[in-house]
């Protein structure tokens, strides 16, 4: 079945270094999705990439969807210890109505 | 955040025990899941619903049973809960299909299995 992979599991940065976790599909998606879960909480959505080689900003996050639609990636520039957390993407998997298949996410810890 | 209530938020139980998790929403979308989290996996769908009495299998869905007689409430059981269902539960809602919606989650059920 699809596979959507994510790459680093974990990544300790210096306050102030960037940040930048990647996802691989199996197959082409129709879209992807990214989302955040701080430590003890639970997942909250960011942004949805529906275009090839779509880029969108939010602040200092940065998300690009690969233009064969098969990869993804979050970059955060200039860490802060509010960005701690996991990072997910989400993509469409199989099944009658195309339900998300996550990554095992990216644990960000971030030292003052 | 949006409104949705999961219930129990903790739960300590033995093996072979019937075990029941509650969602409610008071957004009135049409979709609802069921994931559980555990470390090294990720999220992993469980079941979801599409509609009232509309429900589907998911990745996991193995020892697990879901319900939805009303829009906002989706439940789930474990007829005969095992170790191996030890787990954090996440209920999330989207208002469309979720993989062209945001999915918005609960606060998740810590459950232990004994």
């Amino acid at each position: 079945g699809q596979q959507v992979m994510q790459i680093p599991q974990y990544q300790h940065v210096q306050e102030g270094e960037d940040f930048t976790t990647y996802c691989n599909s199996s197959t082409t998606l129709s879209n992807i999705q990214w989302y955040k879960q701080r430590p003890g909480g639970h997942p909250v959505f960011l942004i949805q990439l529906v275009k090839s080689g779509e880029v969108k900003k939010q602040k200092r996050l940065t998300f690009q969807f690969g233009e064969a639609k098969k990869n993804s990636s979050l970059h955060i520039t200039a860490t802060q210890t509010t960005d701690v957390g996991t990072y997910f993407c989400a993509g469409v998997g199989g099944g009658s109505q195309g339900n998300l298949i996550f990554g095992k996410g990216t644990k960000l810890s971030v030292k003052p | 955040d949006a409104g949705i209530t999961q219930s129990p938020r903790h739960k300590v139980t033995e093996t072979g025990t019937p075990v029941t998790l509650r969602c409610h929403q008071t957004e009135n979308h049409r979709y609802m899941y069921w994931y559980r989290q555990d470390p090294g996996h990720g999220l992993r769908l469980i079941h979801y619903s599409y509609g009232v009495k509309d429900t589907d299998k998911g990745e996991v869905s193995d020892g697990y049973s879901v319900s939805r007689s009303k829009t906002e409430d989706f439940l789930l059981t474990l007829e005969s809960a095992t170790s191996s269902q030890t787990s954090v539960y996440f209920c999330a809602i989207s208002d469309g299909a979720g993989y062209n919606q945001p999915q918005h989650f609960g606060d998740g059920t810590r459950l232990s299995i004994l």
